[in-house]
């Protein structure tokens, strides 16, 4: 089975805090994806990633930044945590595909609260 | 960049009874993807639909990709209270690298 781990399930930072969220995945998938989770707006993706060292920003990169040195690990970096980035993390990964993305495998999950 | 609407937000059903999620696009689509979220749980990949008017089904699942891949649709027969949690629609438009997903439909289900 794949397993996708995040480093944390709760989290609480302070504003301005600097915030790292890893995720590990077992699966040697070439993608990796960041989004975030909030009520009635559904998964909106920070950053992917489909290859080592490369990254494309998604819908909302505003205060976030990435980092992957390593094809099994994608991390997310706050640089410094605001009270409007508490949310739902969740990490996935998938394989590239012929030409399309294949279908994604989540994480658990880790809920940022930033006070 | 593209709009995705999932409709409805939220759907009430006495088991037993069916269930559909649609999900529509304002632009031609490379490819979707379904994906079930169980209350406390974490999206969960269910399908794939590639081709225009592309049909797949997975037990009591049938998923539909419209003819002009701008829509999909996602249907439960005779629902069952293992069916309850949120499904997403997640929508690719890769001439420009775009991805997107539905809000979501809530399903819950009275025994």
């Amino acid at each position: 089975d794949v397993k996708v781990t995040q480093s944390s399930r709760y989290l609480v930072k302070r504003t301005g805090e600097k915030v790292f969220l890893e995720c590990v995945q077992d699966m040697d998938h070439e993608n990796m994806f960041w989004y975030r989770q909030d009520p009635g707006l559904g998964l909106r993706l920070i950053y992917f990633s489909y290859d080592v060292k490369m990254k494309e920003k998604g819908d909302i990169p505003e205060g976030y930044s990435v980092s992957r040195e390593k094809k099994e690990r994608f991390s997310l970096i706050l640089e410094s945590a605001s009270t409007n980035q508490t949310s739902m993390y969740l990490c996935a990964s998938s394989f590239r595909g012929t030409g399309i993305i294949d279908g994604q495998y989540f994480g658990p999950g880790t809920r940022l609260t930033v006070t | 960049g593209q709009q995705v609407m999932q409709i409805p937000q939220y759907q009430h059903v006495q088991e037993g009874e069916d269930f559909t999620t649609y999900c529509n696009s304002s632009t031609t689509l490379s490819n979707i993807q379904w994906y079930k979220q169980r209350p406390g749980g974490h999206p969960v990949f269910l399908i794939q639909l590639v081709k225009s008017g592309e049909v797949k089904k997975q037990k009591r699942l049938t998923f539909q990709f419209g003819e002009a891949k701008k829509n999909s649709s996602l249907h439960i027969t005779a629902t069952q209270t293992t069916d309850v949690g949120t499904y997403f629609c997640a929508a690719f438009k890769y001439n420009n690298n775009d991805m997107r997903f539905g809000a979501g439909t809530r399903l819950t289900v009275k025994p």
